[in-house]
């Protein structure tokens, strides 16, 4: 079957880094998503990744290794704003999307 | 306006009623999703219309019904629904088949509780 694991919650501390994992087994792969949701809003696009490596955008990052079937979403100068739901997602092979049951990031001062 | 918007934000039903959601984008997308977010589960395909025509129905009961009268407006009409629907829909659009350059966009979706 075809799954998408991430941890369901992590902390950081206000001014750190953290790196939030997803792994993927999906019937073929076209692409992996990441998205961020603010609680009580609309998920936003954050970053997609579709060859391995490293693609960087300010303070966030997303990684990916098709080999592995994983990928980590990198974020930097952590910011009290930046408390949210981060939602992976991996496209398979028909172009759907298979959703992780997203990792709830909490940012302490 | 732009963007992706739901109304109602917040519902709350009977098991008797009939309400419906509505979806309205401003992108001129071709595409568009109802979803079902439930807590700590991961999102949930429901519909997919595409140019109108709905182009996927994932095994939903059909206390669901949508309706998709043109490219900028998807509507959820629910009827008879039971508790466990309660969760939070969500209304997505994007231009075309989904690839890196085609993403979604989504509402804040409507929360829903059926009591």
């Amino acid at each position: 079957g075809q799954n998408i694991d991430q941890p369901t919650e992590m902390t950081a501390t206000e001014g750190a880094i953290v790196q939030i994992n997803c792994t993927y087994q999906t019937s073929g792969f076209n692409g992996l998503f990441w998205y961020q949701q603010h609680a009580g809003e609309a998920p936003t696009f954050l970053s997609y990744n579709v060859l391995d490596g490293l693609e960087e955008k300010g303070r966030f990052s997303s990684f990916l290794s098709r080999s592995k079937g994983y990928s980590y979403l990198l974020l930097k100068e952590l910011q009290m704003k930046d408390s949210a739901s981060y939602l992976c997602a991996s496209l398979d092979s028909n172009y759907q999307l298979i959703w992780g049951a997203g990792t709830k990031l909490i940012i302490k001062p | 306006e732009t963007g992706v918007t739901q109304t109602p934000r917040h519902l709350v039903m009977g098991m008797t009623n009939k309400k419906s959601l509505k979806c309205e984008q401003h992108l001129g997308h071709n595409a568009m999703y109802w979803y079902k977010q439930s807590a700590k589960k991961p999102l949930e395909l429901m519909f997919v219309y595409n140019f109108k025509e709905q182009t996927e129905n994932n095994s939903v009961p059909s206390r669901f019904s949508p309706e998709c009268p043109n490219s900028s407006h998807l509507f959820l009409h629910l009827h008879t629904l039971q508790p466990e629907d309660s969760a939070l829909y969500l209304c997505a659009s994007s231009q075309g088949e989904l690839t890196g350059a085609n993403v979604l966009t989504f509402g804040a979706g409507s929360r829903l509780t059926v009591l």
